[in-house]
């Protein structure tokens, strides 16, 4: 069984840092393609950064690029996001999601139950 | 940036068929997936690649997608079907979500 577990969510203060983990099992995670979006509360999904299978791509959203990295581990299947200078914004619930292509075109098959971070003094 | 956009609220009764938009510029081109949240749960996708159904989405949801508009439509939607809908395509190497549909069955 395919299996997301985040971690990592805390209260901290702004410009704080802070580093999210995705632990991955059931599946071959060095496989698969890698993201993380976010649910600030009450609203909608804001996908914000995509790790191909090896590591070497990586995109981010304009929202943290420049603060936030992600990162995989798959000898031990995790996948991190490293926040740095966050803001009263960032405040949400972060989702790790897989992604799963076929024809050029990919989508989030399984996703994390999510870890809530709150940004506030 | 690439925006797409869903109405805020929907509402059907049970029985009938529920039929949530998902707008954007020539989004007919890219592919379009849809997310189905109920609250307090992380989303599933219920349908990807516009029209295809996961194992074990039920037949009563499908979807096309044309010209500027993404539809998924729900047929002899159920109370367990209420929640949110997301929307969601690819546009040059970033992922795109709509703001979400708030399906009411009552």
């Amino acid at each position: 069984e395919v299996q997301l577990v985040e971690s990592g969510g805390a209260l901290v203060r702004p410009e704080g840092s802070l580093r999210l983990s995705c632990a991955a099992s059931g599946f071959i995670s060095g496989d698969y393609q890698m993201n993380w979006v976010r649910q600030a509360p009450g609203k909608g999904l804001e996908w914000i950064s995509y790790i191909d299978s090896s590591g070497g791509t990586i995109y981010y959203a304009d929202s943290v690029k420049g603060r936030f990295t992600i990162s995989r581990d798959n000898a031990i299947n995790l996948l991190y996001l490293q926040m740095t200078n966050l803001r009263a914004e960032d405040t949400a619930i972060y989702y790790c999601a897989r992604s799963w292509s076929s024809s050029g075109w990919s989508h989030f098959d399984y996703w994390g139950q999510g870890t809530l971070v709150t940004v506030s003094s | 940036s690439y925006e797409v956009t869903q109405p805020p609220s929907l509402s059907v009764s049970p029985g009938q068929t529920a039929s949530i938009t998902c707008s954007g510029d020539a989004l007919g081109e890219k592919s379009v997936s849809w997310y189905q949240q109920k609250p307090g749960q992380s989303p599933v996708v219920v349908i990807y690649q516009d029209f295809k159904r996961p194992s074990g989405i039920p037949e009563r949801f499908s979807a096309s997608n044309s010209g500027n508009t993404a539809t998924l439509t729900i047929s002899g939607t159920q109370g367990e079907d209420e929640g949110d809908y997301h929307c969601q395509t690819w546009d040059r190497s970033s992922a795109v979500f709509g703001g979400g549909t708030k399906l009411t069955v009552l």
